[in-house]
C-alpha cells in the first residue's frame, strides 16, 4: 500500500522547451507532496511541498516560475520544467506523507531523470 | 549546521557479514522520527525502517535493525548477513516534530548518503 507513480522515468528534451512530470498516488489520498531534486552522487534536495488546492511553497533558491507545481487533486502532482536548460538535467523524485497503523510514513515515487540537450 | 550527518560516503563489506552504517541527527525537538532508505542505481527509495523517538526499543525489520542512541542523537543502521542485492546507496532521514508535521512542512531532512558496497 501507499504507491506513488511517477511518469515518465526518463525523458529527453531539447533546450528552451518545458517538460511536464506527474506523481499519483494509487492508493491513497496525498494531501501533501514533496519534490525533490538529485544530482549524480548527492542526497534529496527538497525543491518545493505542494499542498492540494494551494499554492506550492519553495525553497530558498528554487525558481518557481521555472518549476511550476500543481496540485489541482487529491491523488495528482505535477511538476513542470519550464524553458529547460542543460543545467536543469538531473534525478526529479516525488514524495507522499501518508497515515497508516498510527504512524506517519513516506512513499516515493520512481523517480524522473530528466535530460536537457 | 547539519540535521543529518552520515560521515561515511562508501563502505566494503563482505557477503554474509553485518554491517553498521553511520547517521547522527540534529534536532531540539522531542518527537521526531528517523528513517532509513535504500537508492539503487535504478533511483528509486526504498524504505527500511523507522524509528520514533518516544519508541523505547530498537526498531527492526528482518535482516535491518536500527541501534538508536537518542542521548547520542545517533541512529545507526546495522545490516545482518550482507546480501549482494544490498549494494545501493543508504539514507538516513529525519521528520522533525510529531507526524501530522514537521520542520517547516512536514518533509523529510536527508543527509549525504553511504554508498554500501557487497563483496562476493
Amino acid at each position: 500500500g501507499a504507491v506513488v507513480s511517477q511518469h515518465p522515468s526518463r525523458v529527453i528534451c531539447k533546450s528552451g522547451t518545458s517538460v511536464k512530470i506527474e506523481c499519483r498516488s494509487l492508493d491513497f489520498q496525498a494531501t501533501t507532496m514533496f519534490w525533490y531534486r538529485q544530482f549524480p552522487k548527492q542526497s534529496l534536495m527538497l525543491m518545493a511541498t505542494s499542498n492540494e488546492g494551494s499554492k506550492a511553497t519553495y525553497e530558498q533558491g528554487v525558481e518557481k516560475d521555472k518549476f511550476l507545481i500543481n496540485h489541482a487533486s487529491l491523488t495528482l502532482s505535477t511538476l513542470t520544467v519550464t524553458s529547460a536548460h542543460p543545467e536543469d538535467s538531473s534525478f526529479y523524485i516525488c514524495s507522499a506523507r501518508y497515515y497508516r497503523d498510527n504512524n506517519y510514513g513516506y512513499t516515493f515515487g520512481s523517480g524522473t531523470r530528466l535530460t536537457v540537450v | 549546521a547539519q540535521k543529518i550527518t552520515q560521515t561515511q560516503p562508501g563502505m566494503f563489506v563482505q557477503e554474509k557479514e553485518a554491517v553498521t552504517l553511520d547517521c547522527t541527527y540534529d534536532t531540539s525537538d522531542q518527537s521526531y522520527g528517523l528513517f532509513w532508505y535504500k537508492q539503487p542505481s535504478s533511483g528509486e527509495m526504498i524504505f527500511l525502517i523507522y524509528q520514533g523517538s518516544y519508541d523505547e526499543q530498537n526498531a527492526t525489520e528482518g535482516r535491518y535493525s536500527l541501534n538508536f542512541q537518542k542521548a547520542r542523537k545517533s541512529a545507526n543502521l546495522v545490516i545482518s548477513a550482507s546480501q549482494l542485492g544490498d549494494s545501493a546507496m543508504y539514507f538516513c532521514a529525519m521528520r522533525e516534530g510529531p507526524g501530522n508535521y514537521g520542520g517547516s512542512q512536514g518533509n523529510l531532512i536527508f543527509g549525504k548518503g553511504t554508498k554500501l558496497s557487497v563483496k562476493p
